[in-house]
């Protein structure tokens, strides 16, 4: 597609639900990252994949939150056992290059409701 | 350890009046810097981008930034603005050699006719 692609826009869950985001980056990028935007916040950086490997994932904030990125295309968010607090946005970008902060292109994000 | 300030949350200006959000920075490498915008309901967009070559930085429509070491600001500039601009910015640092951007709060930009 021509940019990166997030599903769902809006996901509701109740506390407790089993919740995955998924996001389709651009075709070819090379490097994934996921981040999470609280209200009112600037985003914070969740996990970065180069292709398939997840080289980084020291800013998932508990091991309820998992990323997977199995043929280095299309990522997949997941987290389990949802709680109040973990409430945001979750946004995805994607680079061309593998150096990683240059020139991200950026989804338009899900936003999770959790109950 | 980096940090990001921007020092309004909120900035209010009229259409055609120059824009100013504030930025300072705390880095203990060469940083790059960057302005991203979020439109409502649109994906983060890349404004401009400083990487230690010239300390005024030219983006895209019409915003340019200026890098001063010693005032360690980033302040991001229009000189007239349009009611298109309203949007949130942010600032962000990133050391170099390391992908890790470091987001400031944000800054909403409000046009008023």
């Amino acid at each position: 597609g021509a940019g990166v692609s997030q599903s769902p826009r809006y996901k509701v869950a109740k506390r407790g639900q089993d919740v995955a985001l998924r996001c389709d980056p651009i075709s070819g990028h090379v490097s994934l990252f996921w981040y999470q935007q609280a209200l009112g916040q600037g985003p914070e950086f969740l996990t970065y994949f180069q292709n398939e490997a997840q080289l980084d994932k020291s800013g998932l904030p508990s091991d309820r939150f998992f990323a997977e990125r199995p043929e280095g295309s299309v990522s997949t968010l997941k987290i389990q056992r949802t709680q109040q607090e973990d409430s945001a946005v979750y946004l995805c970008a994607s680079s061309p290059l593998g150096i990683g902060n240059e020139k991200l292109f950026f989804g338009s994000g899900t936003q999770l409701s959790v109950l | 350890a980096q940090s990001v300030t921007q020092l309004d949350s909120h900035v209010s200006v009229s259409e055609g009046t120059p824009v100013l959000l504030r930025c300072n920075y705390s880095s203990s490498y060469s940083p790059s810097l960057f302005w991203y915008v979020q439109h409502p309901n649109k994906g983060l967009q890349l404004l401009l981008k400083y990487t230690s070559a010239a300390t005024l930085v030219k983006g895209i429509n019409g915003f340019e930034a200026e890098f001063k070491k010693s005032e360690t600001s980033f302040h991001l500039t229009k000189p007239s603005a349009h009611m298109s601009d309203a949007a949130e910015y942010f600032c962000v640092v990133s050391e170099d050699s390391n992908y890790q951007l470091i987001w400031g709060a944000g800054t909403k930009l409000i046009i008023k006719p």
